[in-house]
């Protein structure tokens, strides 16, 4: 298994630009997350999906979309980039209890 | 909902020594309580984790204690090496909810 797949790695995005963090699971979670971590600060969740087709906000939604179309994937969308989205995105999955994370997404916001 | 919070920030201690991380939370319905550590630039990873019916549980050399009474757990790792320097997080859940609720990490810092 390649647990939770995260692309790309790095990105950098101009004020104003969009584009689509992606997250892949192969372990046929139900539960999947989207975490932002700022800097020296803990995890903020921004969406989850508790299966294919169904999503709901978490603490910090604004500024994200997701969609859930199949059990395996999870993207967050970013409409108008800013500054402010300047983070590392994590995403997660879990069937039980623990959560597996994937290797991250670092974004820059210029 | 669920409110975790860690304590202290920031622990230093020399190698050898033992570092604890004490965690409190709110609501008495939680009954899963996971750790993590999360290494410089790296993902967050489970390593342990207790749940209500327990007191205390052991993986090889870290330990994870939790006083349901008293709403805190606590990790204890004893006999530090450099490679525990990390942020530790803790979370907890009540039974069927979808989601885990994170407290801010402790960074752990140990001095060789």
């Amino acid at each position: 298994n390649a647990g939770v797949t995260q692309t790309p790695k790095f990105r950098i995005l101009k004020i104003g630009q969009s584009m689509t963090l992606q997250c892949a699971q192969d372990m046929n979670h139900n539960y999947m997350y989207w975490y932002r971590q700022d800097p020296g600060m803990g995890l903020k969740l921004i969406y989850y999906s508790v299966g294919a087709g169904i999503t709901d906000k978490g603490e910090v939604p604004n500024g994200y979309n997701v969609s859930r179309s199949t059990t395996e994937d999870f993207p967050l969308r970013l409409e108008l980039a800013a500054p402010s989205q300047t983070s590392v995105y994590f995403c997660a999955s879990r069937q039980d209890y623990g959560y597996t994370f994937g290797s991250g997404t670092r974004l820059t916001v210029v | 909902g669920e409110n975790v919070e860690q304590h202290p920030s920031t622990l230093s201690v020399q190698e050898g020594d033992s570092a604890v991380i004490k965690c409190t939370y709110s609501d008495s319905a939680s009954n899963y309580f996971p750790w993590y550590k999360q290494e410089l630039g790296k993902r967050p990873q489970l390593i342990i984790d207790i749940r209500s019916n327990v007191g205390e549980k052991k993986d090889q050399r870290i330990a994870v204690t939790l006083n349901k009474t008293a709403k805190h757990f606590s990790l204890h790792i004893p006999e530090t090496q450099p490679e525990d320097s990390a942020v530790y997080f803790c979370a907890a859940t009540p039974y069927g909810n979808n989601r885990l609720a994170f407290g801010k990490g402790n960074q752990v810092v140990v001095i060789p």
